[in-house]
């Protein structure tokens, strides 16, 4: 099983600041199997990158990410109020398809 | 558009079993596999298994197995997830989501399942 570790576990940053957010796996993960998922409150998870590097359709240009091996990152470049959300990294290479713990951005 | 429909909330006694549907449109069912995830109220995301919405073929994660079953009817565009021997650590919100190209595009909007006695 490939296990996630995402950190920090919470971010706290300010409107307009960048945003890293680390996805490290436990063995070599190809890029095409790295996903990110956007969670706000009371809804879904919401595809936003996927393949390490591709926005899905909707994912705004000031998010983006990187990666390769078993280190990968998601940047937001300028943060919106609505970006202050829950973040989590995903496996799709195969099962079981694991979950990083999640990244929590806060408003600082 | 493609939207994934779940069904609404369930209270269960421990010992009790689960049936939670998810009702899809705006694509070919039969053109997509479909997960299920779990999240419990304040906590993560835990992959329980899929269905190859074309054949019913199905994987589950380990951890389930023996207590998970999932369906689907091709006719209504429709997966379903049987979770059985509820106890109280599976309450928890269960999500459905769309497979595409190894990534999720599209999910459910999810349904509480709650078991207390």
């Amino acid at each position: 099983e490939i296990v996630l570790t995402q950190s920090p576990g919470t971010l706290s940053l300010s409107p307009g600041e960048r945003a890293t957010l680390s996805c490290r796996a436990s063995q070599n993960l190809s890029s095409s199997y790295l996903v990110w998922y956007q969670q706000k409150p009371g809804q879904a998870p919401r595809l936003l990158i996927y393949g390490a590097s591709n926005r899905a359709t909707g994912t705004p240009d000031r998010f983006s990410g990187s990666g390769s091996g078993t280190d990968f990152i998601l940047t937001i470049s300028r943060l919106e109020p609505e970006d202050f959300v829950v973040y989590y990294c995903q496996q799709c290479g195969g099962s079981p398809y694991t979950f990083g713990q999640g990244t929590r951005l806060e408003i600082k | 558009q493609v939207h994934l429909m779940q069904s609404g909330a369930e209270v269960k006694r421990p010992g009790a079993s689960v049936k939670v549907s998810c009702k899809t449109s705006g694509y070919t069912f039969t053109d997509h596999y479909i997960h299920w995830v779990r999240q419990a109220p304040g906590q993560g995301l835990e992959w329980l298994g899929w269905i190859n919405s074309n054949t019913g073929d199905t994987e589950y994660a380990q951890r389930f197995r023996g207590r998970v079953t999932m369906t689907r009817d091709t006719s209504v565009s429709t997966a379903y997830l049987h979770l059985s021997t509820l106890r109280s650590d599976d309450t928890a919100f269960y999500f459905c989501a769309r497979d595409k190209d190894f990534s999720w595009d599209y999910w459910g909007q999810g349904s509480l399942v709650i078991v207390s006695s």
